[in-house]
């Protein structure tokens, strides 16, 4: 079954760089979700969209932002990257708002 | 206060038993309820949800009491393929999944 696919995999960026991460959901989930992990810790959330909006917001920094397009991708777009932001990413998607999300494989983000 | 609080571990159990995980949430209004296993730098995986009648799939069963806030997992006869980090995970009904801190289970030879 196709999964969450998220790109890049890795990414190696300097201090006040800017990356973008990328998002392709399960073929029919409306629903994208962001998280940040950092090491040794649980998944935080960050944002999310429905249907090309957003839905929900949690501890996203105000430097980074995101959108759902019309096919239901997502991307993610930080700026001014801070050694702090170092850690996985990873896209979730799910088909009903309240019920099982599954995760993408992250990307691996090291700021330098 | 977190929103799921776990036992972080570490639980080092030997093949064939049976290891139990609790966790706790702290929102009544919670309203879905998962274990999520994560291996070593890989993504979260869904287990199982979580009903209020509890549920079974296979080795592996999941108990929610709502009156306490408790959820519980149950694995028996523990292989070694079954060495992770278990995530307790609440959806209070926001757009979003709050997770425990894990519970680190490795299964000994």
């Amino acid at each position: 079954a196709a999964g969450v696919i998220q790109s890049p995999r890795h990414l190696i960026k300097e201090k006040r760089e800017t990356a973008t991460l990328k998002c392709y959901p399960i073929p029919r989930h409306d629903t994208v979700y962001w998280y940040q992990q950092g090491p040794g810790q649980d998944p935080q959330f960050l944002i999310s969209f429905y249907e090309k909006m957003q839905s929900d917001k949690g501890s996203i920094p105000d430097r980074f932002s995101a959108q759902q397009f019309s096919d239901y991708h997502s991307e993610l777009n930080m700026s001014s990257l801070e050694l702090g932001d170092s850690a996985l990413y990873f896209c979730a998607s799910s088909s009903d708002r309240a019920y099982e999300q599954y995760f993408g494989p992250g990307t691996r983000l090291t700021v330098t | 206060r977190k929103e799921v609080e776990q036992d972080p571990g570490p639980f080092n159990v030997p093949e064939g038993a049976t290891v139990a995980f609790n966790c706790t949430y702290s929102n009544s209004a919670s309203q879905s309820f998962f274990w999520y296993r994560q291996d070593c730098r890989k993504e979260p995986k869904l287990l199982m949800s979580v009903y209020s009648s509890g549920n079974e799939d296979g080795r592996f069963t999941a108990q929610l009491n709502r009156a306490s806030q408790y959820i519980s997992l149950l694995i028996r006869d523990s292989k070694l393929s079954d060495s992770a980090t278990y995530l307790c995970v609440v959806n209070t009904g926001a757009n979003n999944l709050f997770f425990g801190t894990g519970t680190r289970l490795t299964v000994i030879p």
